[in-house]
């Protein structure tokens, strides 16, 4: 049973370029959520989703910043108009809807914008 | 709102002497608490958690923690480290009865280990 794969594992952007990050959870895992890790810093919870809805995004920024996770393929963080400071890993991880007890981190995408 | 201070930034120990990790939260009710393993350009591995029970909680890699509810701590804890700990380390709580995928974190302890 693959984990949670994330790709790709780096993205080098140019500011103002938009950057799509994919997260596909373990294999029977409906619950997705998006993670910000700032250079020096914890995680921040960003956003997290079920197939086709997003339940709680209250840590998004309000612009630039969206999530989706259709009904098939993976879930994608994406993120318009890049700027230095978007410069950070984004960890996704995903969770059984049976098991909300615990969540499994992918490797993270660690985006660099120039 | 719920929040995870870490006050040890770094943390320097010897390789075989026995290490603890503070970690201290703020939440109106005991929540999910958990501990995760970071190694440098890799995600985050699960050491343990504790819902409810007994508050001595054992984990992977001969880590243990002990929740303390009236000091509000998750100490993690373990009695010989080796390299291969070498890492950072990071506490995270979540609430009761909600996904756990939602949680709080600390910024983290970096642990370096000494030959």
């Amino acid at each position: 049973n693959a984990g949670v794969m994330q790709n790709p594992r780096h993205l080098v952007r140019r500011r103002g370029q938009e950057a799509r990050l994919r997260c596909s959870p373990m294999k029977g895992h409906s619950h997705v959520y998006w993670y910000r890790q700032l250079p020096e810093e914890g995680l921040k919870f960003m956003v997290y989703l079920q197939k086709e809805n997003i339940i709680d995004e209250s840590g998004m920024p309000k612009e630039r910043f969206s999530a989706e996770f259709p009904k098939e393929g993976p879930s994608i963080l994406r993120i318009q108009q890049v700027v230095r400071g978007d410069s950070a890993a984004y960890f996704c991880a995903s969770s059984d809807p049976h098991m909300n007890t615990e969540a499994f981190f992918g490797q993270g995408t660690r985006l660099t914008v120039v | 709102a719920q929040s995870v201070t870490q006050p040890d930034i770094h943390i320097t120990v010897s390789e075989g002497a026995s290490l603890e990790l503070r970690c201290n939260y703020s939440y109106g009710a005991t929540p999910y608490l958990f501990w995760y393993v970071q190694s440098p350009g890799q995600g985050l591995q699960l050491l343990l958690k504790y819902f409810s029970g007994d508050t001595l909680v054992q984990g992977i890699k001969g880590f243990e923690a002990e929740f303390k509810r009236s000091q509000s701590s998750f100490n993690l804890r373990k009695p010989s480290v080796h390299w291969s700990d070498a890492a950072e380390y990071f506490c995270a709580v979540a609430p009761l009865n909600t996904n756990a995928g939602k949680s709080t974190f600390g910024d983290g302890t970096t642990l370096t280990v000494k030959p």
